[in-house]
């Protein structure tokens, strides 16, 4: 079975300034895909960024990247420039490309910004 | 992206009484996912729902507990059935677009009181 971790249950940043969360996973799959997901008080679930396993460059998304580490079982998003509406719960997930692919999420980061 | 309407957003239900949440999407989708939220905690699936046929639990979640149904391609509902305060969760809707990509409905608080 797939685990996800994300090791920092909380962190904050300041306004415009740099953060990276971290996220490791373990599987014995060799074809899959990661995620973060952002969820605002709002609630809704918002894609944030996606990495193939296959492809060794690291996502990017504006100010959003990845450091996928593959052997390492390591994917860690880089916020760049951090805005107020960052402040989020961030949802590292692991999907396997089998039939009955489903996510397995970690137990999230909490992001705050700080003006 | 994909419109999932669900509803309702919120309630609040007495213990062993049963809510029913809905969940739309804007266009046919193979399958719908269903998950838990406890509160503070991370998304957990109840169940995969396919159109015509049963759904499929994942371990820990039973059928006469959470009945689903999916009448159509675009259409689901899960039911929480004899509730009791250890209910209380967000419970979401999702549905894959492209195979990979993931999309959420709005969610649904309960409060079992």
């Amino acid at each position: 079975a797939q685990t996800v971790t994300q090791s920092q249950p909380e962190m904050s940043v300041q306004e415009a300034e740099t953060v990276t969360l971290s996220c490791t996973y373990d599987t014995s799959e060799n074809n899959y895909y990661l995620f973060w997901y952002k969820q605002p008080p709002s609630r809704q679930m918002i894609l944030v960024i996606r990495q193939e396993a296959y492809k060794q460059q690291n996502a990017t998304e504006n100010r959003f990247s990845v450091n996928f580490q593959k052997a390492a079982k390591s994917f860690s998003l880089k916020i760049s420039d951090s805005q107020l509406g960052d402040t989020a719960m961030y949802f590292c997930a692991f999907m396997k490309l089998t039939v009955g692919q489903n996510f397995v999420f970690g137990p999230g980061t909490r992001l705050s910004v700080l003006p | 992206s994909a419109v999932i309407s669900q509803k309702p957003s919120r309630d609040i239900c007495q213990r062993g009484t049963s809510l029913t949440i809905q969940c739309q999407v804007d266009s046919q989708v193979t399958m719908m996912f269903w998950y838990r939220q406890q509160p503070g905690q991370s998304l957990t699936l109840i169940a995969t729902a396919n159109q015509g046929s049963e759904a499929t639990y994942e371990s820990g979640f039973v059928i006469d507990k959470f009945p689903i149904s999916r009448p159509n391609l675009t259409f689901s509902t899960l039911t929480v059935s004899n509730m009791s305060p250890e209910d209380s969760s967000i419970y979401l809707c999702s549905v894959l677009r492209g195979g990979t990509e993931a999309f959420f409905g709005q969610g649904t608080r309960l409060t079992v009181v």
